[in-house]
């Protein structure tokens, strides 16, 4: 079974610095996917990036960016001109390309960023 | 607001007590998911339907089962109610079983079990 670990529990950024959190998995599959989720105040969750493990090119969306490291089995977020409403619980989540997995998603345990003024 | 529907928002109940969840996915969405979120278990999958069929199942008790519908909600049942099934479920939709595709995630339901 894969497992996803988180080992900040929580984080703090000045306003307009950068941040990253980190996440490591363990999985012995291949073709797989990898997905970072932000949760507010408010609980939703929302898809803040993603990335294809055959890709080896960094997912990047704005002022958001990962840094993939297959062999190391690494994935960290990095957050660029951190903004107040960056403010959340992250989760990193794994989500294997087997068909018989189906679509689920492995969390870790989150890691919650407080973003100072 | 991702398109996905899910009621009642909160829930508060007894122990041994059975209660029913439900989610409606976004338009054109085939498949729903099932996550619980709690303080002792973080996020885990629970279970996936697809166009009405089992898809995929996590580590969802013997309590609760699920079902999707022809029109493609879900319900999610959570029969002899304890206190560690106090939590927030999630529903999620996506357009397809086993794809790239985004999981939209609904506002959740609280689930309170006193």
């Amino acid at each position: 079974a894969q497992t996803v670990t988180q080992s900040q529990p929580e984080m703090s950024v000045q306003e307009a610095e950068t941040v990253t959190l980190s996440c490591t998995y363990d999985t012995s599959e291949s073709d797989y996917y990898l997905f970072w989720y932000k949760q507010p105040p408010s609980r939703q969750m929302i898809l803040v990036i993603r990335q294809e493990a055959y890709k080896q090119q960094n997912a990047t969306e704005n002022r958001f960016s990962v840094n993939f490291q297959k062999a190391a089995k690494s994935f960290s977020l990095k957050i660029s001109d951190s903004q107040l409403g960056d403010a959340a619980m992250y989760f990193c989540a794994y989500r294997s390309a087997r068909e018989t997995s189906g679509s689920r998603l492995t969390f870790g345990e989150g890691t919650q960023l407080t973003v100072n003024p | 607001d991702s398109g996905v529907t899910q009621t009642p928002k909160h829930l508060i109940t007894a122990t041994g007590q059975r209660v029913t969840l439900r989610c409606s996915p976004r338009s054109g969405d085939l498949s729903v998911y099932w996550y619980q979120q709690s303080l002792d278990q973080g996020l885990q999958f629970l279970i996936q339907y697809y166009n009405g069929e089992e898809r995929a199942k996590g580590n969802i008790l013997e309590r609760f089962s699920a079902q999707q519908f022809p029109d493609l909600h879900s319900e999610l049942n959570l029969s002899s109610l304890e206190l560690g099934d106090s939590a927030l479920y999630f529903c999620a939709s996506s357009v397809e079983a086993n794809s790239y595709n985004e999981q939209f995630f609904g506002p959740g339901t609280r689930l309170t079990v006193l």
